[in-house]
């Protein structure tokens, strides 16, 4: 069982902009940068959002992040047919003193 | 960069089992190695990290003493193995590290492929 918590599902028209939450708590979101993750369907995960706000190279910046007290969000504006994916949040944890992911969120272009 | 995992497995109850994560791209010694467990549906869980440099091992208290974590410096790769495999370990298992050298808590820029494990009688 996470300790992070995410809505299961989330959804939107191509175009529109999606918002994906992500609540923990002080010994992980609270003291820790937080991490996003999109797993395309059938594939390995592949890192979205790094240091809370920051796009590896190759994201685009339809994708963002951002971080307040004991929670996190993805932001997907301009939401396109391959954004279709599981996104998960993570960051590491002191108190279990091990990284953290979220329980995951399933993005569906309507 | 990259991490090239083992094949699928299947295996039975009981049985042992060793799967492989090889780095190459990069000095394998410097950065972490963490394995990631993904059950059929489910979500992802960190299992645990090693340092190959020094075969320095931390595992998550859900996986402490169900399977152990090791790695070959010199042939730069880092395993997972089982003892005695049970249906409940059937699942994906990735290998991944950090963007950056030392820092185990970092994000995880480089994956494996992931390796199926299907544990059935």
């Amino acid at each position: 069982q996470s300790v992070l918590t995410q809505p299961p599902s989330a959804s939107g028209t191509p175009g529109q902009r999606v918002t994906i939450s992500c609540s923990g708590s002080s010994s992980n979101i609270g003291s820790n940068t937080v991490h996003w993750y999109q797993q395309l369907p059938g594939t390995a995960p592949k890192l979205l959002i790094y240091t809370n706000n920051q796009r590896p190279s190759g994201v685009p910046d339809r994708f963002s992040g951002s971080k307040s007290g004991t929670s996190a969000s993805l932001a997907i504006s301009g939401l396109q047919s391959e954004d279709e994916a599981d996104y998960y949040c993570a960051t590491w944890d002191d108190s279990l003193n091990g990284y953290v992911f979220g329980t995951g969120t399933k993005v569906t272009v309507l | 960069v990259q991490l090239v995992q083992s094949g699928a497995e299947v295996k039975k109850p009981g049985e042992s089992l060793k799967i492989s994560c090889k780095g190459s791209g990069y000095t394998f010694s410097n950065y972490w190695i963490v394995w990631v467990r993904q059950m059929p549906g489910k979500g992802l869980e960190w299992m645990g990290i090693i340092w190959p440099g020094d075969s320095d091992t931390r595992y998550s208290p859900s996986f402490q003493g169900q399977v152990t974590i090791s790695a070959d410096k010199s042939i730069s790769t880092a395993y997972l193995q089982w003892s005695s495999l049970k249906a409940s370990d059937t699942a994906m298992y990735y290998c991944a590290r950090p963007g950056s050298s030392g820092n185990y808590h970092d994000a995880f820029n480089i994956w494996g492929q992931g390796t199926m494990i299907t544990v059935s009688s």
